[in-house]
């Protein structure tokens, strides 16, 4: 009955590599999000899809690549991943992309890169 | 741009003490304010929010007062414990912004028996 699901929960893998986190929603909503938190807790807004538009794309490396095959589902693809993209990564989703709903988060999958 | 400032952590605290997180912000348009909890290995929780000034949020003891004059939405409770030791984060959501929220850098806060 998870809410927003992501797997995978841990990621390990070599400098270099390519990637990719899954996230899934059962609550309905058309609003997805992803948020990348560093080891200090600061939590930056990746980007976010409208009804599988992207309505959201902050200043990230085009290493990063989103893709949302439908409403419930936005996934995370990660190409040539670097020391630095060791973090944390949280999906969310939200009811609109209104200023009044709130978002519901995953619970994160932390990439470590060695 | 918008901006979220809160107070800067780690905040320790007894049990049952009073407990108020400062949060402020800088919006260009009417924002709705969050305050949410992160717990140790989960994601975010909404914890409460105020659409519009002068609106208390209020969820589990916690209390937030959406302040327009003071641009502040301070998280407040009376009585704390050792289940509320978390991150709490406050962020703010513009309409206006395709849905885009802008989050403070949490505050983290450790309750001690």
């Amino acid at each position: 009955d998870t809410a927003v699901s992501q797997t995978p929960k841990y990621l390990v893998t070599q400098m270099g590599n390519d990637k990719s986190i899954k996230c899934e929603q059962n609550l309905g909503h058309d609003t997805m999000y992803w948020y990348k938190q560093d080891s200090k807790k600061f939590l930056k807004i990746m980007f976010s899809y409208n009804n599988k538009e992207l309505i959201i794309n902050e200043t990230v490396p085009n290493r990063f690549s989103p893709k949302s095959p439908d409403k419930a589902h936005l996934n995370l693809h990660i190409n040539s991943l670097e020391l630095g993209d060791s973090a944390v990564y949280f999906c969310a989703s939200s009811r609109g992309a209104g200023g009044s709903q709130p978002q519901h988060f995953g619970d994160g999958t932390r990439l470590s890169i060695l | 741009g918008d901006s979220v400032t809160q107070m800067e952590g780690p905040v320790t605290l007894s049990e049952e003490a009073f407990l108020t997180i400062n949060c402020t912000y800088t919006a260009t348009g009417y924002p709705s304010l969050f305050w949410y909890v992160q717990y140790p290995g989960e994601g975010l929780q909404l914890l409460l929010k105020a659409t519009k000034a002068d609106d208390k949020g209020s969820n589990k003891g916690f209390e937030a007062t959406y302040r327009k004059e003071t641009t502040s939405f301070h998280l407040e409770k009376g009585s704390v414990q050792v289940s509320d030791s978390a991150v709490y984060f406050c962020a703010l959501k513009e309409g206006s912004n395709a849905g885009k929220s802008t989050f403070g850098d949490g505050t983290t806060l450790t309750v001690k028996p």
